[in-house]
């Protein structure tokens, strides 16, 4: 049963340029989760999705960045514009239906790291 | 919001020692997570306890929430223990975000 799964595990953009992020949930979980990581703290929030939905964006940068999670494919984080603060380790996660015994429990990708030059 | 404090933030262990790391929340919880981070940034999961306790090899914890804190057990430590470990936290209201402390760094020396 594969895990959760990010690509690309590295990414190196120039100030600027466009950042996309992606992410396919473990098979069986309809709920995503973003969250990004600076060196040396904890990962913070970004956003919540279900298939098709925006959940809860409350973490989201009001500019430059959206996430979607359609029908059929992965989640995308969408970063526009690039800047250097935006370098950092972006995770997914992903988490079953309500209906399922643990259902807030999240499981995480092994994370994009973002460099922007 | 809710506040979520790990202690110690650094640990320095020889092979083979045990250890306690506790993680304090400021609110109820529906969800408290631990996580080994290893040095190569991978996430692992490893315990879902938003309360009572559970064991898994060398490694058990014990969330109690009416006192809103957990601890992480780890007993005769290896190496391979190293990284970092993370407390995270939802807050009761079933919102399904994850609030994260900022961690204990592990060190094990052989």
């Amino acid at each position: 049963n594969a895990g959760v799964m990010q690509n690309p595990r590295h990414l190196v953009r120039r100030r600027g340029q466009e950042a996309r992020l992606r992410c396919s949930p473990m098979k069986g979980h309809s709920h995503v989760y973003w969250y990004r990581q600076l060196p040396e703290e904890g990962l913070k929030f970004m956003v919540y999705l279900q298939k098709e939905n925006i959940i809860d964006e409350s973490g989201m940068p009001k500019e430059r960045f959206s996430a979607e999670f359609p029908k059929e494919g992965p989640s995308i984080l969408r970063i526009q514009q690039v800047v250097r603060g935006d370098s950092a380790a972006y995770f997914c996660a992903s988490s079953p239906p309500r209906d399922r015994g643990a259902y807030n429990e999240q499981f995480f990708g092994p994370g994009t790291r973002l460099t922007v030059l | 919001g809710i506040q979520v404090e790990q202690s110690p933030p650094d640990l320095i262990l020889q092979e083979g020692a045990n250890s306690t790391l506790r993680c304090n929340f400021s609110d109820s919880v529906n969800n408290l997570q631990w996580f080994h981070q290893n040095p190569w940034g991978q996430l692992i999961n490893l315990f879902y306890i938003p309360s009572g306790t559970k064991q898994n090899g060398r490694l058990s914890a014990t969330t109690v929430a009416t006192e809103r804190y957990s601890l992480l057990y780890i007993s005769s430590s290896q190496t391979t223990d190293s990284g970092v470990y993370f407390c995270a936290v939802e807050r009761a209201g079933n919102n399904r975000k994850l609030i994260w402390g900022l961690g204990t760094s592990l060190a094990v020396n052989p």
